[in-house]
């Protein structure tokens, strides 16, 4: 098993620009989720999904859209890139769908710059 | 925001020394769980806590469920230069009836050989 995929690793972007950040897992897993990570803040959950079809907010969505139209891929969309966007991107998954009963699994990260 | 604490937000310790941190919350957890992270990787789950006054152990990782349910702690006995990294705690959160993890800001270990 791959275990839980990201690409791309590195991406520069300009303001205004839009770009997909993708994630994958060929676990079956149930849950996926993104965070993102600065600097003395820890992990922030950006969006959530519990299965197939099904999103959810979590602490800072806004700027970011989700779907989740397979039960491995949950692709973070950057629709108008903002220099506040600058991070690193985690995805991560876990198998029955409740955060705190299974372990979540985490991919490498992205890491973004907004110019 | 986030709802978890954690102290210290750095150490700075000399290998073979031991370590503690720990993580507190106004809420109460259900469960507890302590993550690793090492430079350029994603996080990796170390010990998950599942009971309240749960002691539990991972080689020279010790983890413990507080009584309360509003505090976890972590110790690393006889510390080695591979456990540079930085801990997070997390627990699950239930808010608008759906259940998220959320994590504390890390402590930042630098372990000097």
């Amino acid at each position: 098993n791959a275990g839980v995929t990201q690409t791309p690793k590195f991406q520069v972007l300009k303001t205004g620009q839009s770009m997909t950040l993708q994630c994958a897992q060929d676990m079956n897993h149930e849950y996926m989720s993104w965070y993102r990570q600065d600097p003395g803040m820890g992990l922030r959950l950006i969006h959530y999904s519990v299965g197939a079809g099904i999103t959810d907010q979590g602490e800072v969505p806004n700027g970011y859209n989700v779907s989740r139209s397979t039960t491995e891929d949950f692709p973070l969309r950057l629709l108008s890139a903002a220099p506040s966007q600058t991070s690193v991107y985690f995805c991560a998954s876990s198998y029955q769908g409740l955060a705190g009963v299974d372990e979540q699994f985490f991919g490498p990260g992205t890491r973004l710059t907004v110019l | 925001g986030q709802q978890l604490n954690q102290s210290p937000q750095s150490m700075f310790i000399q290998e073979g020394e031991d370590v503690s941190m720990n993580c507190t919350s106004s809420s109460i957890f259900n469960t507890w769980l302590w993550y690793k992270q090492e430079p350029g990787e994603g996080p990796v789950l170390l010990i998950a806590l599942y009971k309240a006054g749960e002691l539990t152990s991972n080689g020279r990782l010790t983890a413990q469920f507080g009584i309360t349910r509003k505090d976890s702690f972590l110790n690393i006995s006889a510390s080695i230069p591979s456990d540079v990294g930085i801990y997070f705690c997390a627990g699950p959160l239930t808010q608008g009836g759906s259940e998220k993890l959320v994590f504390g800001k890390g402590t930042k270990l630098t372990v000097n050989p």
